[in-house]
């Protein structure tokens, strides 16, 4: 099973500004993904992201919004961008193991103000 | 990916078996079914996955029928910390790589 880390926990913003979340993985993988989880929802996939190439983004989800940094096969970073009250949510990061089966970090909780 | 039908709530005694039921009768034959859960506010955990033949790890058995139209997760002694929602998930082994589509999920509370 791999560890994922995610940094912050948590964090309360204002309208318009941006944060970044890191994710930090203890062992080498290929692909990266992001999710979202709204207050009260089930999680849904922002973004996949490959070292060394874009970041792949699922409808409803733009790079503008949701930039993404992959520099290295155990670290990505996720921005939200100009956040309004809507991106109050938890986001997560997520990594496949042997059998496909998914490992998720702790998630970070956003509340923007 | 095939969808998924999994009753919205149950609940269940401490010590008892939970077991939690999962339709998807569109599955594809080389589909896998995979279960996991999220203890609140906390990231989903992996439970258990399989294709046909019926699975058993350290937190749970997976139970799929012949037809592979459904599915049930069973925890054998449910304990409190086991509350929690729990997703059913139909995807490739080799496909989308991580690209799961949660639904809704069944909350169990696991009551004293």
């Amino acid at each position: 099973s791999a560890v994922i880390s995610q940094k912050p926990s948590r964090d309360i913003c204002q309208r318009g500004t941006s944060l970044t979340i890191q994710c930090q993985v203890d062992s080498q993988v290929t692909m990266m993904f992001w999710y979202r989880q709204q207050p009260g929802q089930s999680l849904t996939l922002i973004a996949t992201a490959n070292q060394g190439s874009e970041a792949t983004y699922e409808s409803g989800f733009v790079i503008d919004k949701f930039p993404i940094s992959r520099p290295n096969l155990t670290f990505s970073t996720l921005t939200v961008s100009n956040m309004s009250p809507e991106d109050s949510s938890i986001y997560l990061c997520s990594v496949s193991g042997g059998a496909n089966e998914q490992f998720f970090g702790p998630g970070t909780r956003l509340t923007v103000l | 990916d095939a969808k998924t039908t999994q009753p919205p709530s149950m609940d269940c005694a401490e010590g008892r078996a939970a077991n939690l039921p999962c339709n998807h009768s569109t599955i594809s034959g080389n589909e896998y079914v995979y279960w996991y859960r999220q203890i609140h506010s906390q990231g989903p955990q992996y439970i258990i996955h399989g294709l046909k033949n019926n699975e058993t790890n350290e937190m749970a058995s997976l139970i799929i029928t012949e037809d592979r139209k459904s599915s049930t997760l069973i925890l054998p002694h449910a304990t409190l910390r086991d509350t929690a929602v729990y997703y059913c998930i139909v995807r490739g082994y080799n496909t989308n790589a991580g690209k799961s589509t949660f639904g809704d999920g069944t909350t169990l509370t696991v009551k004293p």
